[in-house]
């Protein structure tokens, strides 16, 4: 399973956009790109997902790069509930596991 | 529909006793998966559904783990002779994955935390 590297804390101040890295070098042709996110005492929570081209949806945007070897999940205006553990997983084309590294803790600051 | 729910919400046994949890996943989802967590980890897939059939378990679930789908709708994960490193949180997700997606979100519930003293 190809692996994704992502800091392991990153802080943001309410309302200010939010920007979350991920590095996926060994990423293939079928890969996925998706984030989930985990609230305190809560289980994983869908965000986004894309293959190639870059993604908005209510929640957040994904933006991909060209060479697809990283990408940047982006919070336009970061709220205290924001405030979870992000994790950047490759799933691969037409199977259902997600394996979940470390992921990123954000800390929001009123 | 109130999405995925894990019964119980917090277990508590002693080593050596037989556990089972139950997972509800979003009905007409016919895909269900099981998941381990520990703290200051991440989720690791045990195994997964489609419909009844058990489509693919992990090597972490050892001989002690089974799970079962008997009618394609509700799942059990049954721990025989618990020991102490079974203590973590067990999630179950489900997902509906239709003829021709090749990805789909996948919803989880809230886990069932288990202690094993």
């Amino acid at each position: 399973d190809a692996k994704t590297t992502q800091p392991n804390s990153m802080e943001s101040n309410e309302e200010e956009p939010v920007h979350l890295p991920c590095n996926h070098s060994t990423i293939s042709g079928t890969d996925y790109i998706h984030w989930y996110r985990q609230l305190p005492s809560q289980g994983p929570e869908y965000v986004i997902h894309g293959l190639t081209s870059n993604v908005n949806n209510r929640m957040a945007s994904l933006a991909i790069a060209e060479d697809r070897k990283s990408s940047t999940l982006i919070l336009h205006r970061a709220t205290l509930r924001d405030a979870a553990v992000y994790y950047c997983i490759l799933r691969v084309y037409n199977t259902d596991k997600l394996i979940f590294g470390t992921g990123t803790r954000l800390q929001v600051f009123p | 529909d109130t999405g995925v729910s894990q019964d119980p919400r917090h277990k508590i046994t002693k080593r050596g006793q037989n556990v089972t949890f139950r997972c509800d996943p979003i009905s007409e989802h016919n895909r269900l998966y099981w998941y381990r967590q520990t703290l200051g980890q991440g989720p690791e897939f045990l195994t997964y559904f489609q419909n009844e059939a058990q489509l693919e378990k992990s090597r972490l679930l050892s001989d002690r783990f089974s799970a079962e789908r008997p009618k394609g709708s509700f799942s059990t994960l049954e721990i025989q002779r618990t020991e102490q490193g079974d203590s973590a949180m067990y999630l179950c997700a489900s997902s509906l994955l239709g003829s021709g997606q090749k990805n789909t979100e996948a919803f989880f519930g809230q886990g069932t935390r288990l202690t094993v003293v």
